[in-house]
């Protein structure tokens, strides 16, 4: 039972526009949620979190946004940059060191 | 310095060999974690110890074992692998919060290749 969703396996973006990725969750106990970035043969890199008690958290380019309600949450990068072609996970965790991670979006970004 | 490092970054062993890998943070992190990741599949957590005790074992084969020497170390014994267990072994760390959680920092992996 996949808990965390990422239902584009990839997305692909003019350099200096928006990229908008998207996550969904299932399990109403996931109360912390975070963004990596994956490079190929690499491991994955910490981008931005954001806790069930904030609707947004931003961090330069990157915004994360959270409707727990629809149990959704995006990430936006403005203006995307060639150097964010990328695998992105979303992961979520409920309360203690576990995170569960969604299936992943490829970004490509178009010069 | 929020790097985590892994060695060996490639390793080839055959089914009937043991081997171990290792990982190394010098963050002051009392969690670390390791995951398996394999082709186009996201990374699965396989274990988790906090102040060097297991806290998560996601119900690994016993020919997976890990080992916490210290805060700062973090092993993962091999020992009559399959071909199945070829993956990317990640190894993170993170800060301890109680009934939460921080944000895992990842080392590069061990490509692992089981013959």
């Amino acid at each position: 039972d996949q808990q965390v969703k990422q239902n584009s396996p990839s997305l692909s973006v003019q350099e200096g526009r928006i990229s908008i990725l998207n996550c969904d969750y299932t399990n109403s106990m996931f109360d912390y949620f975070l963004w990596y970035k994956k490079y190929p043969a690499e491991g994955p890199t910490f981008l931005i979190s954001i806790s069930s008690i904030k609707d947004k958290n931003e961090d330069g380019r990157f915004t994360v946004f959270l409707n727990k309600s629809a149990k959704h949450l995006s990430l936006h990068i403005v203006p995307s940059q060639p150097g964010d072609s990328a695998v992105y996970f979303c992961a979520a965790s409920g309360g203690n060191e576990k995170l569960t991670f969604g299936t992943g979006t490829r970004l490509t970004i178009i010069p | 310095d929020t790097e985590v490092t892994q060695t060996p970054k490639h390793l080839v062993m055959g089914m009937t060999n043991k081997k171990s890998l290792k990982c190394e943070q010098h963050m002051g992190h009392r969690a670390m974690y390791w995951y398996k990741q394999k082709a186009k599949k996201p990374p699965e957590l396989m274990f988790v110890y906090s102040y060097e005790k297991l806290s998560i074992n996601e119900s690994v084969p016993s020919r997976f074992s890990p080992e916490c020497p210290n805060s700062s170390l973090l092993n993962l014994h091999l020992h009559a692998l399959q071909p199945e267990d070829s993956a990317l072994y990640l190894c993170a760390s993170s800060q301890v919060r109680l009934a939460a959680a921080y944000e895992q920092y990842f080392g590069p992996g061990t490509r692992l290749t089981v013959t």
